[in-house]
């Protein structure tokens, strides 16, 4: 079964623009989940979608945004990059039944911003 | 607010001994904890994980021990190989087993482990 799949793995941006990642989950998972990873802060909870919906949301300004597709396939959209964005983004997936769970992580997306 | 606290920050093992990495969290419904392998270059691969109702839980060389009213869970890694160096996270969520809810996860700061031959 392939994986998590995240394109692309690096981007360079320049402060004021906009980016898209991409997040292909687990085939049958319906739940993918983003976080951003930086040397300071760690990892952090971005959001969660779950059959094109957004289920949760962490604590960011409203640059971050994200949705789901049909096919579970999901994206996540910063707009007015900030240095401060410069971060690996890592989507996760889940499928829904079953209890407990576990996340299951892509590579990521290593953001720059110039 | 911090609600996993991860140590040690980094940590220096001998081929062949024993790793311990500790977790402190504060969420009293966390009821889902596992725990996060990651390489340089790759996203956190899932290593193990506990309920809230279990003590420990052993897989291979990765144990879980958990304590409930103390809020604590710990990674013990035996036999520690140069293979194991990367850095480790604890991980607590909620809801994970109702069926329904966020799978959002709460990570610790992680904790770097070399493991020296």
């Amino acid at each position: 079964k392939a994986g998590v799949t995240q394109t692309p793995r690096y981007l360079i941006k320049t402060r004021g623009q906009q980016v898209t990642l991409s997040c292909s989950p687990i085939s049958g998972h319906r739940s993918v989940s983003w976080y951003q990873q930086t040397p300071g802060q760690g990892l952090q909870f971005l959001f969660e979608y779950f059959s094109e919906t957004q289920r949760n949301k962490g604590n960011f300004p409203g640059r971050f945004s994200g949705r789901q597709f049909s096919n579970s396939r999901s994206e996540m959209n910063v707009s007015t990059l900030e240095l401060g964005d410069s971060a690996l983004y890592l989507c996760a997936s889940s499928p829904k039944e079953g209890k407990g769970q576990p996340q299951h992580f892509g590579d990521g997306t290593r953001l720059s911003i110039l | 607010q911090q609600q996993v606290k991860q140590s040690p920050q980094s940590l220096i093992v001998q081929k062949g001994g024993i790793s311990i990495i500790n977790c402190a969290y504060e969420n009293t419904a966390f009821d889902y904890f596992p725990w996060y392998q990651q390489f340089p270059g790759k996203g956190p691969a899932l290593l193990i994980a506990i309920r809230p109702d279990v003590s420990e839980k052993k897989e291979g060389r990765f144990t879980i021990s958990f304590n409930k009213s103390a809020k604590q869970f710990s990674l013990h890694i035996m036999d520690s190989q140069p293979g194991d160096s990367a850095t480790y996270f604890c991980a607590a969520s909620n809801h994970a087993y109702s069926g329904a809810g966020s799978y959002q996860l709460t990570f610790g700061k992680g904790t770097k482990l070399s493991v020296i031959p």
